[in-house]
């Protein structure tokens, strides 16, 4: 499968636990994104990468959260101190980009299936 | 900011039935438009995309959306529905005047298509 993955697909953590969750993208892409989508909702934006340097952060992004891609591969969001309203859906996504920032080229996220995160 | 309407929780149609899912957007500069579709228990596969040019875009699937610059609209069709079309689906924006990667999402139209 050369989709994006990500692991563990369901999460249940009680409260104040730390969880920690990966993704690999599509291999060649060069961006990475990581939202979180609650039910009823759209997914929101939390952060994105380009190659491994992280780029942008929502306001949603507290400081309990933290997102590294090391290496310009794979992808980790950890959320530290869980609490009741961590509870979602945590969708990342991949595309490539080329040509200079800034420019007109804008390639599609491809999206993995997500991990079902459950904070009792 | 950025924003997505999709002013209707669900959308009925009978098979072999028009469908349309309607999708309004804000943006400050001009935008960068997707339709994407969610099936349950899977992540979201991209339908089709606004970039520049042609104002009618054709998708996966046999969907196409019309951009309408003038109603900042970009509504999602297909000439006649299928059962298998029964999803959730989200419009996306991006800015593209910003240099902000992200895309904002509306809160998705659930499609039902009855047989």
């Amino acid at each position: 499968d050369t989709g994006v993955s990500q692991d563990p697909r369901h999460k249940i953590t009680k409260r104040g636990q730390n969880v920690t969750f990966r993704c690999d993208p599509i291999s060649e892409h060069n961006r990475l994104y990581w939202y979180r989508q609650t039910l009823g909702q759209g997914p929101e934006f939390l952060t994105y990468f380009q190659n491994e340097a992280q780029l942008e952060k929502s306001r949603l992004l507290s400081d309990r959260f933290s997102a590294e891609r090391p290496k310009g591969s794979f992808s980790t969001l950890e959320i530290q101190r869980t609490e009741q309203g961590d509870s979602a859906m945590y969708l990342c996504a991949s595309s490539l980009t080329v040509g200079l920032a800034g420019s007109s080229s804008y390639n599609e996220q491809f999206f993995g299936p997500g991990t079902r995160l459950t904070v009792l | 900011a950025q924003s997505v309407a999709q002013p209707e929780d669900q959308v009925n149609v009978a098979e072999g039935n028009p469908l349309t899912v309607k999708c309004t957007y804000s943006v400050s500069g001009n935008p960068y438009l997707f339709w994407y579709v969610q099936y349950p228990n899977r992540g979201l596969q991209f339908l089709l995309k606004y970039i520049t040019g042609d104002n009618l875009v054709k998708g996966s699937y046999g969907f196409e959306a019309e951009f309408n610059k003038s109603q900042t609209s970009f509504h999602l069709k297909k000439p006649s529905a299928l059962v298998s079309d029964s999803a959730l689906y989200f419009c996306a924006v991006r800015d593209r005047g910003t240099g902000f990667q992200k895309l904002v999402f509306g809160t998705g139209t659930r499609l039902l298509v009855s047989p």
